[in-house]
């Protein structure tokens, strides 16, 4: 199946720093999106992009949708103790179609 | 208004025995999905159930299965367990229109051990 590369696998980062996480693919999607995973929860969404070159922000965090479809990124800034948990990236391969394909997740970790 | 519930949360099982999650999808959705989030694995879609039928499914063997309830509810049951079917399983369901925008809602997941 369809495989995204999400990097890096872990951060550990001082508060108030800035987080830049990627996601790559082979493959052309139509949908990216961003969840984050918080421990003992499920993943709960965070940005949703549908179009090639789309920049979206929610609050401290933004995300593009790459102009090639096949990736993403997702930047927090100044960091706080609560964004720890992991970030997934998603895609959908077609427009209508149900499944998301989900990154390897990165974890990350925020020092006080 | 209440969210995707799972059950059990946490199960301890044996290799060869059977298994039977169960999820109960936000009201008015009538979408569910399984997800397998195996250690560093991320998450591997299972199976996709909507108006009581299987839509689709993963790269997974048939011991694998499930349904859907008329009222939406949701099983997920596996058979013939291995070492590494231990993972936790997450339900998500979501208002299926015809377009699937992304934004699946998550339970906290059975976490299922086998021994």
């Amino acid at each position: 199946g369809q495989q995204l590369n999400q990097s890096p696998q872990s951060m550990f980062i001082q508060e108030g720093e800035d987080v830049s996480m990627n996601c790559t693919s082979s493959s052309i999607f139509n949908t990216w999106l961003w969840y984050k995973q918080e421990p003992g929860e499920g993943p709960v969404l965070l940005i949703a992009l549908y179009k090639a070159g789309e920049l979206t922000s929610n609050g401290r965090l933004t995300a593009q949708f790459g102009i090639t479809r096949k990736d993403s990124f997702l930047n927090i800034s100044a960091s706080i103790p609560s964004d720890v948990g992991i970030y997934f990236c998603a895609a959908i391969l077609q427009t209508g179609a149900n499944n998301l394909f989900f990154g390897t997740g990165t974890r990350l970790t925020v020092i006080p | 208004e209440a969210g995707v519930t799972q059950s059990p949360t946490h199960l301890i099982k044996t290799r060869g025995q059977q298994v039977t999650l169960r999820c109960s999808p936000i009201s008015g959705h009538t979408s569910v999905y399984w997800y397998q989030q195996a250690l560093g694995l991320g998450l591997q879609f299972l199976l996709w159930y909507d108006e009581g039928e299987e839509r689709n499914r993963g790269n997974f063997p048939p011991r694998f299965s499930g349904r859907q309830f008329p009222n939406y509810s949701s099983e997920l049951n596996v058979n013939a367990l291995e070492l590494e079917d231990s993972a936790l399983y997450l339900c998500a369901s979501s208002y299926w229109v015809g377009t699937n925008t992304g934004e699946l809602f998550f339970g906290e997941g059975s976490r299922l051990t086998v021994l």
